[in-house]
């Protein structure tokens, strides 16, 4: 198993540039996240999906959108890049072992930075 | 809305010397509870969780977590810190309510550990 794997690992935008950040688990994990990570503030949630066609809002959506068309993708969309959104991304994945929640398992991040 | 806090921001410890980090959540209903680890340039890996049972986790590495319901807390402790404990440690809760199994971080505390 590879597990959660991102790409790019690590990349440089200009102001109002788009991107795409891939995620992909090869775990069969329903549950899928975004995070970004800023020094000093752990790390905060900014959209997930407890399915293929479901997705929600986490607690910083504002500027990405995400999709989920298949169980083991999640890509998170940004549409116009601003300099609040240099950050370092993580995806992950989590599923259910023996009816209850388990750990979420975390890619190796992506490093952006918006210029 | 649940808030998690790392009271320690930076740790400076030499080798040999135990480790506490102190992990508060605010909410009152049933959690489960986890600490995950990042290394330098690496992911987050889990390093212990709580669902249920007894209240003293054992985890990797040599890490021990116990869980004070009354004081909502899930401290770290590590008797013998190692210079491979360097690292960023983040305390998460997830309430067993919340639609997603989603996580609230901690803003997590870097642990230096002189050799």
């Amino acid at each position: 198993n590879a597990g959660v794997t991102q790409t790019p690992k690590f990349r440089i935008l200009k102001i109002g540039q788009s991107m795409t950040l891939q995620c992909t688990q090869d775990m069969n994990h329903n549950y899928m996240y975004w995070y970004r990570q800023d020094p000093g503030m752990g790390l905060k949630l900014i959209y997930y999906s407890v399915g293929a066609g479901i997705t929600d809002k986490g607690e910083v959506p504002n500027g990405y959108n995400v999709s989920r068309s298949t169980t083991e993708d999640f890509p998170l969309r940004l549409e116009l890049a601003a300099p609040s959104q240099t950050s370092v991304y993580f995806c992950a994945s989590s599923g259910l072992a023996g009816g209850s929640y388990n750990e979420q398992f975390f890619g190796p991040g992506t490093r952006l930075t918006v210029l | 809305a649940q808030s998690v806090s790392q009271h320690n921001h930076h740790v400076i410890l030499s080798e040999a010397a135990s480790l506490e980090l102190g992990c508060n959540y605010s909410y009152g209903g049933t959690v489960n509870l986890f600490w995950y680890v990042q290394y330098p340039g690496q992911h987050l890996q889990l390093l212990l969780k709580y669902f249920s049972g007894d209240p003293l986790v054992k985890g990797i590495k040599g890490f021990e977590a116990e869980f004070i319901k009354s004081k909502f807390s899930f401290n770290l402790r590590k008797p013998s810190v190692q210079w491979s404990d360097t690292a960023e440690y983040f305390c998460a809760v997830n309430e067993r309510r919340a639609a997603g199994n989603k996580l609230t971080f901690g803003g997590g505390t870097r642990v230096l550990v002189k050799p």
